[in-house]
């Protein structure tokens, strides 16, 4: 079965600080990827996906994430975080032709300013 | 151009009692999916529908639980003779087409059973 794993539940960084945060799924075919974000009281909302071409892709707010099929890795980065990016970060992936997205746990990622 | 929409946002009810949630899609967004959030955990797919049909509904409890997305009218999550265990936030995405199309979430409902 699909699944996806997140690598931390909680980061806590400093401004200006670099953020990275994990994602690996398992599935063997082909998939589409995204990365989800939910800021206090507000929906969630798309930050980035991934279905095919360059493998590293960008999305909003400075947000970037890369694909590394043999890792079975999506992992996010910013390179200067803000207090505004605190927010709770989901990892998705499904089936590419599919519609059954599967949703990590999720990362709380709180900026001290 | 409104978003999804989900009422109520709050809804409580006792142990054996119906629950009903409800979820207004984008405008032109056919396809609507619900999700179940427990506390600590992430978003678990339940059912995907487009209008009049169910297209995957893996994610769905055998029992107590159905989901319809009329031709006219919100989608609608029903939870027969609900228990402790059903208490979450449920949300309700939609999207045009495709499964590479983005999802649009709802606020969610946030479920009580007493």
């Amino acid at each position: 079965a699909q699944s996806v794993s997140q690598h931390n539940h909680h980061v806590i960084l400093s401004e200006a600080a670099s953020l990275e945060l994990g994602c690996n799924y398992s599935y063997g075919g082909t998939v589409n990827l995204f990365w989800y974000v939910q800021y206090p009281g507000q929906h969630l909302q798309l930050l980035l996906k991934y279905f095919s071409g360059d493998p590293l892709v960008k999305g909003i707010k400075g947000f970037e994430a890369e694909f590394i099929k043999s890792k079975f890795s999506f992992n996010l980065r910013k390179p200067s975080v803000q207090w505004s990016d605190t927010a709770e970060y989901f990892c998705a992936v499904n089936r590419a032709g599919g519609f059954k997205t599967i949703f990590g746990a999720g990362t709380r990622l709180f900026v001290k300013a | 151009n409104a978003g999804v929409m989900q009422n109520p946002r709050h809804l409580v009810r006792r142990r054996g009692q119906e629950a009903r949630l409800r979820c207004s899609p984008m405008k032109g967004h056919s396809h609507v999916y619900w999700y179940r959030q427990l506390p600590e955990e992430g978003l678990k797919f339940m059912v995907y529908l487009q209008k009049e049909n169910i297209i995957d509904e893996s994610g769905m409890p055998k029992e107590r639980f159905s989901a319809e997305f009329p031709k006219e009218g919100p989608s609608i999550l029903r939870i027969q003779q609900v228990v402790r265990g059903d208490s979450a936030a449920y949300f309700c995405a939609s999207s045009r087409s495709g499964s590479t199309d983005t999802q649009y979430f709802g606020p969610g409902t946030r479920l009580t059973v007493l």
